[in-house]
């Protein structure tokens, strides 16, 4: 069983349109990751959540920690090509585990 | 300021062979992360080393194994090579312990098992 899991798998959109990626947890989890990572590099950290019904914005990108703290929502606005990527949520404790992905591509 | 750096970036071996990957953390970091990133398996946490100590290692067998040195840098082997070890290696530094949510990644080493 994958302890977090990300919806959808793949995402192909035309630029200007808005998306949202999930990541559901069987879970509560005192704090989570959201990562980008681009083909030959390693993930870049996006953001950090921690309090249950946060919400942090980067730019055009809006992350929501569910109430629970069990899921989080990426919700990006008029996506543009340099947003694609391989989008990545992680959880952190003693151990960390990641989410099986949403690979997204951005169509000019 | 430099970013996590990994070395080799491409590592070619055949199977029973092994391999040792190499990570160098930012600066003033002293906790490095290492995982796995195989395909159609997702990121997965192997090994967890702060001040030159083993914190937590993920669900591995134990031919992986490795080190941190005195200047935190870090050891990745892996023994007894199979072919199902062909992954991207990844590795990340934090802050120390207190920081574990904010790690920083390294490009990564892609290891192939002939």
């Amino acid at each position: 069983t994958q302890l977090l899991e990300q919806s959808p798998q793949f995402l192909s959109i035309q630029e200007g349109e808005n998306l949202t990626v999930y990541c559901n947890s069987s879970s509560v989890f005192s704090s989570l990751q959201w990562y980008r990572q681009e083909p030959g590099e390693g993930p870049v950290l996006l953001v950090t959540v921690v309090t249950g019904g946060e919400v942090k914005k980067l730019k055009r990108l809006t992350f929501q920690f569910g109430d629970a703290r069990k899921d989080s929502s990426l919700h990006i606005t008029a996506a543009q090509p340099g947003d694609t990527g391989l989008y990545l949520c992680e959880i952190t404790g003693n151990q960390f585990y990641f989410g099986t992905g949403t690979s997204l591509t951005v169509i000019p | 300021e430099a970013g996590v750096t990994q070395s080799p970036t491409h590592l070619i071996k055949t199977r029973g062979q092994q391999a040792t990957l190499r990570c160098s953390p930012i600066s003033g970091h002293t906790s490095v992360y290492w995982y796995q990133q195989a395909l159609g398996l997702g990121l997965q946490f192997l090994l967890w080393y702060d001040e030159g100590e083993e914190r937590n290692r993920g669900n591995f067998p134990p031919r992986f194994s490795g080190r941190q040195f005195p200047n935190y840098s870090s050891e990745l082997n892996v023994n007894a090579l199979e072919l199902e070890d062909s992954a991207l290696y990844l590795c990340a530094s934090s802050a120390g312990l207190a920081s574990a949510d904010t790690q920083y990644f390294g490009p990564g080493t892609r290891l192939t098992v002939l």
